[in-house]
């Protein structure tokens, strides 16, 4: 499987700021994802990474409050902006490889705190 | 009613116990089933995948899928205390849709 990587992998923020999550993955992969996982929930995708275009964003989750760059095959970015304490959470980059469609991948997670 | 449903436990065996963790769904288009275990202040790791119905060994794990009753099982034989963790399952309907996760159940092996 492919080798995923996250910076940074946790952060503690002031409310207002915005907080930029890099993910590098070590193989051209087919898609790539983001989700979420807030403390007793389950994980939730906030959107699919397109390469070279806009994402494609799961109800509930928007462009303005989470941007998301994808400009090649091997590297990802989301942007959690004017944070608030409600987005205090784990965010996580997923990925399926053209091999391997029916599996998908995490990296280890960003840890977010906002005070 | 949830799509998928999954006891958080927390779920407490001595060590050697068989475990048995479950998950119940209500779509019945899904089709791909996976469990991720998860340790803490990691990211999920795939531990098991399986396609449709049946059963699937591997070493001291068995994933096991019954479509009618539209309910998966993970057992582990000889639990150690490193499975210790928390053990998600995940479903979805075809290749490339997306997944849909239970909330996940923890696990803990005590020596």
């Amino acid at each position: 499987s492919a080798v995923i990587s996250q910076k940074p992998s946790r952060d503690i923020c002031q409310r207002g700021t915005s907080l930029t999550i890099q993910c590098q993955v070590d193989s051209q992969v087919t898609m790539m994802f983001w989700y979420r996982q807030q403390p007793g929930q389950s994980l939730t995708l906030i959107a699919t990474a397109n390469q070279g275009s806009e994402a494609t964003y799961e109800s509930g989750f928007v462009i303005d409050k989470f941007p998301i760059s994808r400009p090649n095959l091997t590297f990802s970015t989301l942007t959690v902006s004017n944070m608030s304490p409600e987005d205090s959470s784990i965010y996580l980059c997923s990925l399926r490889s053209a091999q391997t469609p029916d599996t998908q991948y995490f990296g280890p997670g960003t840890r977010l705190t906002v005070l | 009613q949830k799509e998928v449903e999954q006891d958080p436990g927390p779920l407490s065996v001595p060590e050697g116990a068989i475990v048995s963790l479950n998950c119940t769904y209500s779509n019945s288009a899904f089709q791909y089933f996976m469990w991720y275990r998860q340790y803490s202040r990691k990211g999920p790791e795939l531990l098991m995948y399986t396609y449709s119905s049946g059963n699937k060994e591997d070493g001291r794990f068995t994933a096991q899928v019954d479509k009618s009753s539209k309910y998966i099982s993970l057992f582990i034989r000889d639990s150690q205390p490193s499975d210790s963790a928390t053990y998600l399952c995940a479903m979805s309907a075809s290749r490339y849709s997306t997944l849909t996760f239970g909330k996940g159940t923890m696990l803990l092996v005590s020596p």
